[in-house]
């Protein structure tokens, strides 16, 4: 069973430009979630989408957005890039939330975004 | 709110040794609880989870953390840490509801030393 698939794997943009980041979830997943991780930072969520909806979204600007498609693959998509925006971007997906008891999400490598 | 406080963001053990990751959790309700480790260049990988039932979970690679509402703990340990242990061990808190979300906390770099 493949895992959780991101694309591309690094990256190097400049301030200003934009990026689009790409996440296929494991077949049958219908969520899938995207963190933000930096040294200092530490992990933190971004959205959270399922079924096409994005159910909740973190404290991010709105230069950071996303989307998800009818077959769950999910991209994300950072407009005029800041320095601070260096980070390695994790995608996750999970059967869903809830409804069955605990979610568990499983990771992708992640992508690794470095803005110069 | 949940929150999630990791204690000691660096943990050195020798090879053998006792490995024991302290994370603490803040939730309004019963929370869902999550033992994550990521090694260099690679996402994040489960360890064990607890959800109801039994307060001692057992995970992969001889890893368990017991879960103690009354302390609002759950501590990861290992008997016998080895070399291949060495990575980034993270805590994360699930409140349920409709908030679709872990809380991480800053995660424990586990260093084992030959």
């Amino acid at each position: 069973k493949a895992g959780v698939t991101q694309t591309p794997r690094y990256l190097i943009k400049t301030r200003g430009q934009q990026v689009t980041l790409s996440c296929s979830p494991i077949s049958g997943h219908r969520s899938v979630s995207w963190y933000q991780q930096t040294p200092g930072q530490g992990l933190q969520f971004l959205f959270e989408y399922f079924s096409e909806t994005q159910r909740n979204k973190g404290n991010f600007p709105g230069r950071f957005s996303g989307r998800q498609f009818s077959n769950s693959r999910s991209e994300m998509n950072v407009s005029t890039l800041e320095l601070g925006d260096s980070a390695l971007y994790l995608c996750a997906s999970s059967l869903g939330w809830g409804t069955s008891g605990a979610n568990v999400l499983t990771f992708g490598a992640g992508s690794r975004l470095t803005v110069l | 709110a949940q929150s999630v406080t990791q204690l000691g963001s660096h943990v050195s053990v020798s090879e053998g040794a006792l490995v024991l990751l302290r994370c603490n959790y803040s939730s309004s309700v019963p929370p869902y609880l999550f033992w994550y480790v990521q090694y260099p260049n690679q996402g994040l990988q489960l360890l064990l989870k607890y959800t109801t039932g039994a307060t001692l979970v057992k995970g992969i690679n001889g890893f368990e953390a017991e879960f103690k509402k009354s302390e609002t703990s759950f501590h990861l340990t290992k008997p016998s840490a080895h070399m291949s242990d060495a990575a980034e061990y993270f805590c994360a808190v699930y409140s349920g509801g409709s908030n679709y979300k872990l809380t991480f906390g800053k995660g424990t770099l586990l260093t084992v030393n030959p």
